[in-house]
Formats: C-alpha cells, structure tokens, sequence
C-alpha cells in the first residue's frame, strides 16, 4: 500500500523563523510529488517535483526532491502569520490512465507574532 | 476568471441515504477530480474525470460514483450513506490532462451523515 507521511504533524514558530517541513513516501511507480498549502478549506498548489525538476523555488518557499532517500523537504524562509496553514504533500503514482495521488495527512503550521 | 465552484455548500444526511455533490469547474477546464477530506484519514482522492470519461480511480467503494458531463460540470453521487462518509469532498479543475496538472480547488461541501 502507497504511504505517504508528513513531519512534523504540527508546529508553532515565531514570525521571522525558518521552517523547514518533511514528507516522506513508500510507493510503487513513484511519478511526481506534489505540495499543497491549505487554508480553511481549498488547498492551493504550491509545487509539483519530478526527477527532472528536484528543486522548485518561488519567493520564501523552495522544496527539494530526494529521490534517494524518498523524501521532500518543504521550507519556508522569514515566515509570516499568512504562512499559517495546513501543508499537505502529494505523490503521484502509476500514469496515463492509471496515475493517481495519495496525500500525506499534513504539516499544520501556526506563526505567532 | 470565477474560481471552481461547488453545491451546496453543507449537507446533512441520515445513513442510508444517498446524496449528490456538484462541482463546476474554472472555464476551460476539462480535468475535475475529486477528493475526500477527514480528520483521520487526510485527503484522499477519489477519482478524476476529463472529457466525460473516468481516468483514474482511488479506493473507494462502489457506493462511491461520479460523472462528468459535456460542459464539464461534474456530480459526484454516494449512495447507502454510512456515518464514515462524514467528510469535506473537495473538487479541483485543472486545464489538461493528468491530476497533476496545476489543480485548483473548490471550497467543499461539508457533509455530515447522521
């Protein structure tokens, strides 16, 4: 069975720290990885990895693909309150006609002032 | 551009029931997925649909179902509710094919079986 697990499960920092958070997964037919950050209800996509595109960068956030250790890093530089939210991380595996995602059950993250 | 949109927007069933769940995708969109969101179970998909076909499905049982039609509004039906189906179901359009094409997500419909 797919498993994809998420660390830590939740986490409290200061407005201005660097958090850095973990997924790792066990799945046949790995295809891509996928995070997502949630806010009250609709996830919006934050970045899709592959083997060909491992590290991803937009603004303060940038994930790095480890396709050796089977894992993802997601990491936030100068966090802000509006960073906090729930971040969830996706694999995709299979393909084409077959290709499906299994999620992670998310990092949530609270930033205080 | 109007985001993905879905109805309604709550639900309360009793088990046994059956329920259905709308979502209509951003313009032009021709992936809808769905998803199942719990507390204890996270976010789990369900199946995706492009052009009125199923592509891919997630484990769930048959009392789970869904279709697509040419406009590319999706319904999403679950029949014999149980108490387990409690959940926040999620739709998300993409442009292109695959589920994961950038996807965008609805806000939900918030169902409780009791």
């Amino acid at each position: 069975e797919d498993k994809v697990v998420q660390s830590p499960l939740s986490l409290v920092v200061h407005e201005g720290d660097t958090v850095t958070l973990n997924c790792s997964y066990e799945v046949t037919n790995f295809r891509s990885l996928l995070w997502y950050k949630q806010e009250k209800k609709a996830p919006t996509f934050l970045f899709m990895l592959t083997s060909s595109g491992i590290e991803k960068k937009s603004g303060r956030l940038s994930s790095i693909l480890d396709k050796k250790e089977l894992s993802s890093i997601l990491n936030i530089t100068a966090t802000q309150t509006g960073d906090s939210a729930i971040y969830l991380c996706a694999v995709e595996v299979g393909g084409g006609t077959a290709s499906k995602l299994t999620f992670g059950t998310g990092t949530r993250l609270q930033v205080t002032l | 551009k109007a985001g993905v949109t879905q109805t309604p927007r709550y639900l309360i069933k009793t088990r046994g029931q059956q329920v259905t769940l709308s979502c209509s995708p951003i313009s032009g969109h021709r992936s809808v997925s769905w998803y199942q969101q719990t507390p204890g179970q996270g976010l789990q998909f369900l199946f995706e649909y492009f052009s009125e076909t199923q592509r891919n499905k997630g484990n769930f049982p048959g009392r789970f179902s869904g279709r697509q039609f040419s406009n590319s509004r999706s319904e999403m039906n679950v029949s014999t509710l149980e108490l387990g189906d409690s959940a926040l179901y999620l739709c998300a359009s993409s442009p292109g094919l695959g589920i994961t094409d950038t996807q965008y997500f609805g806000p939900g419909t918030r169902l409780t079986v009791l």
